[in-house]
């Protein structure tokens, strides 16, 4: 079955280290995305994607970036980790389409902690 | 200031009954709305989606509707099961940003037996 994971599930960092989230997901999507999700603010787009090479800003995108080598892949980079980064983040996965309104599918999460 | 609101308290309601969630925008003018659910621990899972001219769409107990003059979508869930328990979430599609989702805070459904 076609699925999205991401790996770590779980990661504590220091301030001030580079640390890397990865996305896989086997659905064939062109469209990924990165969220982040806090109490009090829900989702939040940080990064997103309409196909290999393609990258843009999301709504949070300081701080962070991605790159786009394959369809499957999403990697998202946290270039120097603050503690205001230390949340729950979710990748996610939709089928390109004219109508622009398709489902997203999402993974299980990574729940990051920046002391 | 462009604002999704869903309501922050926990609704809290008997089993068999029907659930009713809200979901308020103020300055956006979104195309197409999307709900989904969302349990603990884990990521979003798509529920439905409702175009701006369509008043209602429905998918087995669920429904949802989609007022653009009111700026509201409502989301009832119908014989509400303690299995429905979960966090709901609006989520807006613009005509302009193909395929980005702008969510709401979500609101905690419990269910009681």
């Amino acid at each position: 079955d076609a699925e999205i994971t991401q790996s770590p599930r779980h990661k504590i960092t220091e301030t001030g280290r580079q640390v890397t989230l990865a996305c896989h997901q086997t659905w064939n999507h062109n469209n990924m995305f990165w969220y982040r999700q806090d109490l009090g603010h829900g989702l939040r787009l940080i990064h997103y994607s309409y196909g290999v090479q393609d990258t843009n800003k999301g709504e949070v995108s300081d701080g962070y970036s991605v790159s786009r080598s394959n369809t499957e892949d999403l990697p998202l980079t946290l270039e120097s980790a603050a503690s205001s980064q230390t949340s729950v983040y979710f990748c996610a996965s939709s089928p390109k389409t004219s109508g622009g309104y398709n489902e997203q599918f999402f993974g299980p999460g990574t729940r990051l902690t920046v002391l | 200031s462009q604002k999704i609101e869903q309501n922050s308290e926990a609704l809290n309601i008997q089993e068999g009954k029907t659930a009713t969630l809200t979901c308020n925008y103020t300055n956006y003018s979104p195309a197409y709305l999307q709900w989904y659910r969302q349990d603990p621990g884990r990521g979003p899972v798509f529920l439905l989606l409702i175009r701006e001219n369509e008043k209602e769409k429905r998918k087995e107990r669920l429904k949802v509707t989609f007022d653009t003059t009111l700026k509201q979508s409502l989301f009832h869930i119908t014989a509400s099961q303690p299995a429905d328990s979960a966090t709901y979430l609006c989520a807006l599609i613009m005509n302009t940003g193909f395929q980005k989702l702008v969510f709401g805070t979500g609101t905690r459904l419990l269910v009681s037996p």
